[in-house]
Formats: C-alpha cells, structure tokens, sequence
C-alpha cells in the first residue's frame, strides 16, 4: 500500500521557536491532511488541503501541498507550550478513497 | 458533547479474554471508521461500516476480529482470544457520507492492555 513518511521523528524547541515538519510519499496523494493528537486524544484535523501547490494557514498553522503532489509541510510559527503533541499527515488511499493512510507522526516537544 | 463517543476509554483483558468496544457515531452519521495504532506508531484502517453494512475490511485480521454497525445502537469492535499484541489504542470516526478525503472525525479511543 502507499506509506506516507515523516521527518523529523521528534523535536525539542523553546517556546517562541518556530518550527517546520514534512511528510513526503512515493506516489501521489490528490488529498494531504495534517492532523494533531494530544496525549490520551483522538488526532484532530487541523489542515486539509486539496490542490497542487495550495498553501493554507490555520492560525499560527501553515501547511502546503507539495508541486509533484508527493509531499507537504506543516509550518507553526510563534510555538507555545499547548501545541506539544504528534503531529500526523495523512492523505485518502489512491485504491479506496475511504481509507487512511498515515504517516508514523512527529512528536513536538515545547519547552516553556 | 455531540463528538463521537468511545467506550470504555481503557480496558484491560487476560490472554485468551474477549474485548468488545464500542462506537457511538455523531448524531446523523451513518459511516463509522475503526483505526488502530500501536504504540509509537501511526494510525492504521482496520474497517469502515455504514449501517448494517461492512463496505470495507481490508484492514481487519481475518481471525479474531470482527465489527458490526446494527441499526440501532453503536458500531462495536469485537476481539476474540486476545494476545498480548493485540494492546494498542483503537480509534472510532464517523462522517454522515464517505468523506475520507475531507478528514474525517475521531474519537478519544478505547486504549486496550492485555496482561
């Protein structure tokens, strides 16, 4: 099946920091989700994103959809100690547009 | 809350016990998700049901595990015979149509420890 693979695995910032994660595949993805889960949570959907190229911000949140529609990134500027958590992209399966696929996350840690 | 509900939040089963999950969907969703994520792992499908129907299961092992959405009440994640990998956390989503590729919404997940 497709896999979605995300760097970097984990971070260590101060808060204030800003800070950048992406998620990179080896075949198309024509939807990229970035997703939040806070520890003992369900992932919350933070940016969809449905176009090659497409940059859209949430907040402090900015996510783009990668040119060859094979990558994305999540930007969060102006870091604060709530958004410690995983953060997950995850994109609608190419054969069933009903699954998920994830990737394995990046765990932001924020020291105050 | 009118999120969608997960119960019991954790549940400890001995080896060979069955544990049986439950899913109650958004008021006026008729599609559930099941998704299971090991620890330090990612989210993984295991089925999608709309009422009275399984439309997917690719992600579901073929022994011991099986989900129902009847149509009336919750949609439940049924494992026989636990084994010591079946400990994870067990997501639930719903949508009121198949709507994958718009992100669906998850539950706060059955957290599953066998001993």
């Amino acid at each position: 099946g497709q896999q979605l693979n995300q760097s970097p695995q984990s971070m260590f910032i101060q808060e204030g920091e800003d800070v950048s994660m992406n998620c990179t595949s080896s075949s198309i993805f024509n939807t990229w989700l970035w997703y939040k889960q806070d520890p003992g949570e369900g992932p919350v959907l933070l940016i969809a994103l449905y176009k090659a190229g497409e940059l859209t911000s949430n907040g402090r949140l900015t996510a783009q959809f990668g040119i060859t529609r094979k990558d994305s990134f999540l930007n969060i500027s102006a870091s604060i100690p709530s958004d410690v958590g995983i953060y997950f992209c995850a994109g609608p399966e190419e054969t069933s547009g009903s699954r998920l696929t994830f990737g394995e996350g990046t765990q932001l840690t924020v020291n105050p | 809350n009118a999120g969608v509900m997960q119960n019991p939040r954790h549940l400890v089963r001995r080896r060979g016990q069955e544990a049986r999950l439950r899913c109650s969907p958004m008021k006026g969703h008729s599609h559930v998700y099941w998704y299971r994520q090991l620890p330090e792992e990612g989210l993984k499908f295991m089925v999608y049901l709309q009422k009275e129907n399984i439309i997917d299961e690719s992600g579901m092992p073929k022994e011991r595990f099986s989900a129902e959405f009847p149509k009336e009440g919750p949609s439940i994640l049924r494992i026989q015979q636990v084994v010591r990998g079946d400990s994870a956390a067990y997501f639930c989503a719903s949508s009121d149509r198949d709507r994958a590729g718009r992100g669906y919404t998850f539950g706060s997940g059955t957290r599953l420890t066998v001993v």
